[in-house]
C-alpha cells in the first residue's frame, strides 16, 4: 500500500544545531508540504512543492529550508534550532487537483 | 489571503449527544475546496471530507454530516448521537483552485465526549 512517511518520530536536539527531518512517499504524488503544529495555532505550513525542483515558502518559513531532488521525498532543514522551533511536525502530499492531502505520523521535536 | 475560523476551541457533551462544530471560512476565489479532518489522541491525521464551492449539498455519512452554506462561508461538521471513539481534535481546511494547493487549516476543536 503506498503510504507517507517520516524520520525520526521524535527528536532532541540543541539550539543552533543543524537539524534535517526526513518525509518519504510512495503514493508518487507531486505535491508534498510541511506544517507545524503548536497548541492554539493548528496546522502552519512551513514550505511546499508542486514537483521536483520547485520550492516555496509558507507563512511560517523562517529558519527553514527544503528541497526536492525527487518525487518521493521532502527533506525539511532546520539551518540553526531555535527553542521557538520546538513542535510537532507533520509532512504531507496530495495529487494534482485539490484531492485531499495524506499526512505522515509526525515529528515531535524538542530544541533545548 | 485565505482564512479558516474555528471559533470553537473545546466543547465536552455527554456520550449519545449531538454536536455540532463551526467552520467560517474566507476566500477571494471563486472556486476553492474544503476539508475536515479527524486527529485522535494518537495523533495522526485523518481525512474525513472533502467538498468543492460548487457543491452545495449536504453530505451525510453515517454519523456524521456536513451543512455547507456559501451565503455564510460556513462548513459545519455535526456527530450525531457521539460516542467515546469520537473524541478527537478536529480541523477545517480550505485550498483554493488557484494559486497554491497547500491547505489552510483552522486552529482546532478538541472534542471531548463523555461516557
Amino acid at each position: 500500500d503506498a503510504e507517507i512517511t517520516q524520520s525520526p518520530r521524535h527528536k532532541i536536539t540543541e539550539t543552533g544545531r543543524q537539524v534535517t527531518l526526513a518525509c518519504h512517499q510512495t503514493w508518487n504524488h507531486n505535491n508534498m508540504f510541511w506544517y507545524r503544529q503548536d497548541l492554539g495555532h493548528g496546522l502552519r505550513l512551513i514550505h511546499y512543492s508542486y514537483g521536483v525542483q520547485d520550492t516555496n515558502k509558507g507563512e511560517v518559513s523562517d529558519g527553514y529550508s527544503v528541497s526536492r531532488s525527487n518525487t518521493e521525498d521532502l527533506p525539511l532543514t532546520l539551518e540553526s534550532a531555535a527553542s521557538s522551533q520546538t513542535s510537532v511536525y507533520f509532512c504531507a502530499s496530495s495529487g494534482d487537483r485539490n484531492t485531499e492531502a495524506f499526512f505522515g505520523q509526525g515529528t515531535r521535536l524538542t530544541v533545548v | 489571503a485565505q482564512k479558516v475560523t474555528q471559533a470553537q476551541t473545546e466543547i465536552s457533551v455527554v456520550e449519545k449527544e449531538d454536536v455540532t462544530l463551526d467552520c467560517v471560512y474566507e476566500t477571494r476565489d471563486t472556486t476553492y475546496y474544503l476539508f475536515w479532518y479527524k486527529q485522535p489522541p494518537s495523533g495522526e491525521l485523518v481525512f474525513l471530507i472533502r467538498r468543492n464551492s460548487f457543491d452545495e449539498q449536504n453530505e451525510i455519512s453515517g454519523r456524521y454530516s456536513w451543512n455547507f452554506q456559501k451565503s455564510t462561508s460556513s462548513f459545519n461538521f455535526t456527530i450525531t448521537a457521539s460516542q467515546v471513539v469520537d473524541s478527537a481534535v478536529y480541523f477545517c481546511a480550505l485550498s483554493e483552485s488557484t494559486g497554491r494547493r497547500a491547505l489552510t487549516f483552522g486552529s482546532g476543536t478538541r472534542l471531548q465526549v463523555q461516557p
